[in-house]
């Protein structure tokens, strides 16, 4: 069974502060790993795919860098804006499109 | 890209009753996929349905608990059948449709509550 884990759990910052989190998961039979962003009553966005060890990819404020030989990814915001308040996901894809998920960061910014 | 709609957005039912959950897809795709997020749980892949063929599910997910139809390559419905509150989450179907490494887009969700 693949395990994939996110943390923190939850992350409550302030207006322009910058976070960032951690996707662990399994560094065999890597394909690619997505991040999702998902607010309450809305689809999941796409924010990255990634797929080379060593890829960082950047979207506005938020960026996110992989490591597949040890098996992690990391999700940064830069100034964090109170918009930025969501879920995020990480999900592990195996050869044949299957996504596994991460419990997901639950992140909050207070204005 | 591809935009999703669900029907119905959320829903409140009896156990020992199904739903039928909606997925429509704005353009044609060939796989489209049904997850489940349980409280405080990931999101699960219950089943993947190509049109033409049966749903293909995850182990420990059966069709007669999630019958799915894919009468066409715009559509989908999973149903939750004989529903218990253990059931109660939010049912999201996505699809693949381009947009580069296996991006898979999805809809906004059913969220369902058993009683």
């Amino acid at each position: 069974i693949l395990n994939v884990e996110q943390s923190p759990q939850s992350l409550h910052v302030q207006e322009g502060d910058s976070t960032n989190f951690t996707c662990s998961f399994p560094s065999s039979n890597f394909y690619a790993l997505h991040w999702y962003r998902w607010e309450t009553a809305k689809s999941p966005e796409a924010l990255f795919v990634m797929t080379l060890n060593g890829d960082e990819k950047k979207k506005g404020r938020i960026s996110a860098t992989l490591n597949t030989k040890e098996g992690y990814s990391y999700l940064y915001i830069k100034g964090s804006q109170p918009e930025d308040s969501a879920t995020y996901l990480c999900a592990f894809m195996e050869y044949g499109n299957k996504l596994v998920f991460g419990a997901g960061t639950i992140l909050r910014v207070k204005s | 890209s591809a935009v999703i709609s669900q029907k119905p957005s959320r829903d409140i039912c009896q156990r020992g009753t199904s739903l039928t959950i909606q997925c429509q897809v704005d353009s044609q795709v060939t796989m489209m996929f049904w997850y489940r997020q349980q409280p405080g749980q990931s999101l699960t892949l219950i089943a993947t349905a190509n049109q033409g063929s049966e749903a293909t599910y995850e182990s420990g997910f059966v069709i007669d608990k999630f019958p799915i139809s894919r009468p066409n390559l715009t559509f989908s419905t999973l149903t939750v059948s004989n529903m218990s509150p253990e059931d109660s989450s939010i049912y999201l179907c996505s699809v693949l449709a381009g947009g580069g490494v296996d991006t898979q887009y999805f809809g906004p969700g059913t969220r369902l509550t058993v009683l």
